[in-house]
């Protein structure tokens, strides 16, 4: 079946960026998808990325999509306190099911 | 919009009790999704429907666990009996079917089963 693999956690420094890695196996991806969940909260979509783009730009947020290597990255520019929070992958295949990844804890230093 | 709507926030319960899950998805979406999240675990697909209708149910753990959807804005998760293992924040997310669909989570049920 499907797998979806983050790595667990990143540290990074307020005003740095932050770049969250996540690769998947399903070569028939349609959409992936960026969620974030803060503490206590349920998971708020972030962004997402069409299978047949390379690259989107959202404010802060680029999406950087790899098919070839089924590799997807988020990088969050200027990070700030208020980014830490858990965020999740996520593929959809056929249907209408996501394949979720574990999630990378990002804990901001001021 | 009010977004996806989820009851009981928080649910404290005795093992061998049943407990009832809520959710009511956003107005307009038709498909419906139940997930588990634990630390083990991490996030579980346990069930969804498109319209109304259960389409897969693979990730139900036991017979234990049961969901239904009567219409297409109520739809509730049934644990009986429950378990100490059960303990978990539940989620229910809604979509439209589509090309590209985005999951809508609502704020999750805590659920602690002593």
């Amino acid at each position: 079946g499907e797998d979806v693999e983050q790595s667990l956690f990143l540290s990074v420094r307020e005003g740095d960026s932050s770049v969250i890695n996540c690769t998947y196996t399903d070569s028939s991806s349609t959409y992936l998808y960026w969620y974030k969940q803060e503490p206590g909260a349920g998971l708020q979509l972030l962004t997402y990325i069409f299978s047949n783009m390379d690259m989107k730009q959202d404010q802060r947020l680029t999406v950087l999509l790899n098919k070839k290597d089924k590799h997807l990255s988020l990088r969050i520019a200027d990070t700030q306190t208020g980014d830490s929070a858990i965020y999740f992958c996520a593929d959809q295949a056929a249907g209408n099911k996501l394949t979720f990844g574990g999630g990378t804890r990002v804990l901001v230093k001021p | 919009d009010a977004g996806v709507i989820q009851s009981p926030r928080h649910e404290v319960t005795e093992m061998g009790q049943e407990v009832t899950l809520r959710c009511k998805p956003i107005s307009g979406h038709n498909s419906l999704f139940w997930y588990r999240q634990t630390m083990m675990r991490g996030l579980e697909l346990l069930i969804y429907f498109n319209n109304n209708v259960p389409i897969d149910d693979s990730g139900m753990p036991e017979d234990r666990f049961s969901a239904k959807m009567p219409n297409a804005s109520f739809s509730t998760l049934k644990i009986q009996p429950s378990e100490p293992r059960d303990s978990a924040v539940y989620f229910c997310a809604s979509s439209s079917v589509g090309q590209q669909e985005t999951q809508y989570f609502g704020p999750g049920t805590r659920l602690l089963v002593l």
